[in-house]
């Protein structure tokens, strides 16, 4: 069945770098691509953009443009998400979420992982 | 950005049929999608495409609307549909999720 197994939960200090990773099973990695979602400690959802599994290329939403780079260990079926300059807004859980096609250029994110954690704090 | 607004909580009785609303400022036609989130884990997808019901999700959910108005639908509500439910728009870039619906059994 599919899965998407997330890394463990990370404690870092602010200005410190965090690398997340998202181990695809039970499909093919690369026909199928690959979203971040953030949710901080009791809120709700936001989209951070997405990586293309195929060819590499990732698109950011803006608010997460600078800080933030998503890649890929095609090899190892993974998805990777790796944060710098960390802030104590970064505080949060992390979704990676694959994306299936939905209908004709539509498409919805149909399986989660478990969420990966990251605590920034001095 | 497309904001897409939710009631922030409901309270109904098992058994009982129960409408959770989105209302998104911008049309995203029928691209909106509902995701069940429960306490420590991660959303999971009930509806997609305004209307289609995912594999595996309970029949006693529905979904419809277009354009701007959408509702979610769990008809008879059970125990286990304890949990905060966001609806999430793939129209407009950037995609945009609302700001979720905590549902509480009475």
């Amino acid at each position: 069945q599919i899965q998407l197994v997330q890394s463990g939960p990370e404690l870092k200090k602010p200005g410190e770098s965090v690398k997340i990773s998202c181990k695809a099973s039970g499909y093919t990695f690369t026909d199928y691509a690959m979203h971040w979602v953030k949710q901080a400690p009791g809120k709700g959802l936001k989209w951070m953009g997405w990586i293309n599994t195929y060819t590499g290329k990732p698109t950011y939403a803006d608010d997460f443009k600078g800080r933030f780079v998503f890649s890929l260990e095609a090899s190892a079926s993974t998805a990777n998400l790796q944060i710098s300059n960390l802030k104590n807004e970064d505080t949060a859980t992390y979704f990676c979420a694959r994306l299936r096609i939905a209908a004709i250029s539509s498409y919805v994110m149909d399986a989660w992982g478990q969420g990966a954690s990251v605590t920034v704090s001095s | 950005d497309t904001v897409l607004t939710q009631s922030p909580a409901l309270a109904v009785s098992p058994g009982e049929r129960v409408t959770i609303s989105c209302r998104a400022s911008e049309s995203v036609s029928t691209l909106m999608h509902w995701y069940q989130q429960k306490p420590g884990q991660q959303p999971t997808l009930l509806i997609y495409l305004a209307s289609n019901l995912e594999s595996g999700v309970p029949a006693r959910f529905s979904g419809s609307g277009s354009g701007t108005d959408f509702t979610l639908t769990i008809d008879p509500v059970e125990a286990d549909d304890t949990a905060t439910y966001y609806c999430q728009q793939s129209w407009n870039d950037p995609w945009t999720f609302g700001g979720g619906t905590k549902l509480e059994l009475k």
